[in-house]
């Protein structure tokens, strides 16, 4: 069965630092990533996705994610977070549709904090 | 962008009382899901539908919950007899899923959620 661990529950981080959050993933097919970021009280936004092809994908906000099969890891990065980016954040992971319909396996969040 | 949009936003019910979700999709999606976010905790996949039927379920979705598109448009999630772990926010999410394998045919795309408080 797949399985998507973020390891950080909480990070802390000061306005205009860089940000990583990490997230790996257990899947027997081929994976089909996701972020999401969800506002206090707000849906799932999309933030991006990782399909194939090249590695390194850039999502909306400045966002970017970085897929490492060999670590079975799709990290998200932000060069300089700004106070509006506080929120929590998901990982998700999909198959591939091939005509399937599978529903998403989503990690636990990890919740971003920006301190001024 | 087109959105998906739920209502009601916010229902509030007596425990053994059914409810009804309600999802409009996207208009050319053809596969629809329903998720369960139980507060503070991560969101879980509940069931798909397509062509008018269930394509998956979890085990969370028991014989109290079942789903259905009746009139082409609206796709409803049923709570036969609520319990009070059933409060939780629960989103709708759409996939076009035409030229399925492509990158836009397998994004599912939520709505705002509605959080259903049982008391």
């Amino acid at each position: 069965a797949q399985s998507v661990t973020q390891p950080d529950i909480h990070i802390t981080v000061s306005e205009g630092a860089s940000l990583e959050l990490r997230c790996n993933y257990s899947y027997g097919a081929t994976p089909y990533l996701f972020w999401y970021v969800q506002s206090p009280g707000q849906g799932l936004q999309l933030l991006l996705k990782y399909f194939s092809g090249d590695t390194l994908v850039q999502g909306i906000k400045g966002f970017e994610a970085e897929f490492k099969r060999s670590q079975s890891s799709f990290n998200l990065r932000k060069p300089s977070v700004h106070w509006s980016d506080a929120a929590e954040y998901f990982c998700a992971v999909g198959a591939l549709s091939g005509g399937g319909a599978d529903g998403l396996t989503f990690g636990k969040g990890t919740h971003l904090i920006i301190q001024p | 962008e087109p959105e998906v949009t739920q209502t009601p936003s916010h229902q509030v019910t007596q425990m053994g009382q059914e409810v009804i979700l309600r999802c409009v999709p996207i208009s050319n999606h053809l596969y629809f899901y329903w998720y369960r976010q139980i507060l503070g905790q991560k969101v879980e996949f509940l069931v798909s539908f397509y062509n008018n039927e269930i394509s998956e379920k979890s085990e969370i979705f028991d014989d109290q919950f079942s789903v259905e598109r009746p009139d082409g448009s609206n796709f409803t999630l049923k709570i036969r007899s609520t319990k009070l772990e059933d409060s939780a926010m629960y989103f709708c999410a759409a996939r076009r899923g035409e030229a399925p394998g492509t990158s836009d045919a397998d994004t599912q795309y939520f709505g705002p959620g509605t959080r259903l408080t049982v008391l």
